[in-house]
């Protein structure tokens, strides 16, 4: 069954850098864009951008470009996002999701949160 | 970017009646090649990732009960619960796939009266 794992959380000082995992499983890993999606506490969701596994190449929203860097490794089916110059208000859970054939998230990650505190 | 706006913000409904919930595009998110509106439902309970119920406006991804049904005109677009059971209650998210940035709207909470 397709399965998307993330890491645990992370506390993190302003100004620091997170490094996300997010190891894919029960599927063709190079077939299937994934993309990052945050959640602040109590908030809705905000994309933050994808990766294609397959050639690596990667489109971010405007808002992260500069901070964050999405990369993969195909020899363990694993996604990484990078965030850096960490803000209070990137306090958030941050989720990776399967972009299906037909364009949706069809499976998600179980989401990691990154706590920003000084 | 593409802007989704969802009403209402929270809804309370009972059990077993009917449940809507509306989001607007701030553009099309139609695809002339295929005739396909690039947008989709999404159900979230709490501590819970995301779960996809709809996709292309209104097609019912595998396993989600026929309750849930999804309509369009032009950049409007509606998420039904034909009968609210005690499990619907969550947020719902609409989701633009059209174009990146992919923009959610700001989500509607579902009670129960």
């Amino acid at each position: 069954q397709v399965q998307l794992v993330q890491s645990g959380a992370e506390v993190k000082k302003p100004g620091a850098s997170v490094k996300v995992s997010c190891k894919a499983s029960g599927y063709s890993f190079t077939s299937y864009y994934i993309h990052w999606v945050r959640q602040a506490p109590g908030q809705g969701l905000e994309w933050v951008g994808i990766i294609n596994p397959g050639s690596g190449s990667t489109t971010y929203a405007q808002k992260f470009q500069g901070r964050v860097t999405m990369t993969r490794d195909t020899s363990t089916s694993t996604i990484y996002m990078d965030l850096s110059s960490l803000r209070f208000e990137d306090t958030a859970v941050y989720y990776c999701a399967r972009e299906a054939p037909m364009g949706a998230f069809d499976y998600w990650g179980q989401g990691t949160l990154v706590t920003v505190s000084s | 970017d593409l802007v989704m706006t969802q009403s209402p913000d929270s809804l309370a409904v009972s059990l077993g009646e009917r449940a809507t919930i509306n989001c607007k595009s701030s553009q099309s998110v139609l695809y002339s090649s295929n005739n396909k509106n690039y947008l989709a439902w999404y159900q979230q309970k709490p501590g819970q990732p995301p779960k996809l119920l709809i996709y292309w406006a209104s097609t019912r991804e595998s396993g989600v009960p026929d309750r849930f049904s999804g309509s369009v005109s032009g950049t409007d677009f509606t998420l039904t619960i034909s009968s609210l059971q005690a499990e619907d209650v969550a947020v719902y998210y609409c989701q633009q796939y059209y174009t990146t940035p992919y923009t959610f709207g700001q989500g509607t909470k579902l009670e129960l009266k």
